[in-house]
């Protein structure tokens, strides 16, 4: 059964240091989002992507992130120098046909700040 | 309070008995849906009900969605062991096109064997 994949399972980063966290989305799958959730707290929307760009961000998307689709199959989040508080489970997702579809995460990434 | 409010917050049961968890929210939305989480693993999507629907079934679940008391129920019938993890509803806002999610705080389930 197609899924989503996210690599690395866990990375551990100095703070002030870039991440890219990296996810390869259910393939025939149109719109691509990240979310993440810090230990013990509700998940969190941070973007959503279409058709190359994004479609919509939340406050917590600020210029310290950025996505990208670099080729037909991967979907990056970059986190620049990053903060203690950056540290939060980050998952990845893809929807099909329609954005009111439903949405399949990936396994995510813990992401640890130092 | 907050689009998508889950309650109880904790739920503990003994197997073979039913769960029920209900879901609240504010804003209008386009559909509704169920995900389960393992602890500190990933979101598995169980079930879509969407404005128009009032009833979805899939296996041992039911989702109900009462759009006029804007609140959604998920009920799973006969719990096992393996059901135990969090369960947390997403909402679709009707007029967001990109197709964000929100969240609700979720309901922590412990099914006793």
């Amino acid at each position: 059964e197609p899924e989503v994949t996210q690599t690395p399972s866990h990375q551990v980063t100095q703070m002030g240091q870039e991440v890219i966290l990296r996810c390869v989305p259910i393939s025939n799958h149109l719109y691509f989002y990240w979310y993440r959730q810090i230990l013990g707290q509700k998940v969190e929307f941070l973007v959503s992507f279409y058709n190359n760009e994004i479609s919509e961000k939340s406050e917590i998307f600020d210029d310290q992130f950025s996505v990208e689709r670099p080729d037909g199959s991967n979907f990056t989040l970059k986190i620049r120098s990053t903060k203690l508080e950056d540290s939060a489970m980050y998952f990845c997702a893809s929807s099909g046909a329609g954005s009111f579809s439903e949405a399949f995460f990936g396994q995510g990434t813990r992401l640890t700040v130092v | 309070s907050q689009q998508g409010e889950e309650d109880p917050q904790a739920l503990s049961i003994q197997e073979g008995e039913n769960a029920t968890m209900n879901c609240s929210y504010k804003t209008s939305i386009n559909n509704l849906q169920w995900y389960r989480q393992n602890s500190g693993r990933g979101l598995v999507h169980l079930i879509l009900i969407r404005s128009n629907e009032r009833e979805k079934h899939s296996g041992r679940l039911r989702v109900t969605l009462d759009t006029s008391k804007k609140s959604s129920s998920l009920l799973i019938t006969a719990s096992r062991a393996a059901d135990t993890a969090s369960y947390f509803c997403a909402t679709a806002l009707i007029y967001n096109q990109g197709g964000k999610l929100i969240f609700g705080q979720g309901t922590e389930l412990s099914v006793k064997p």
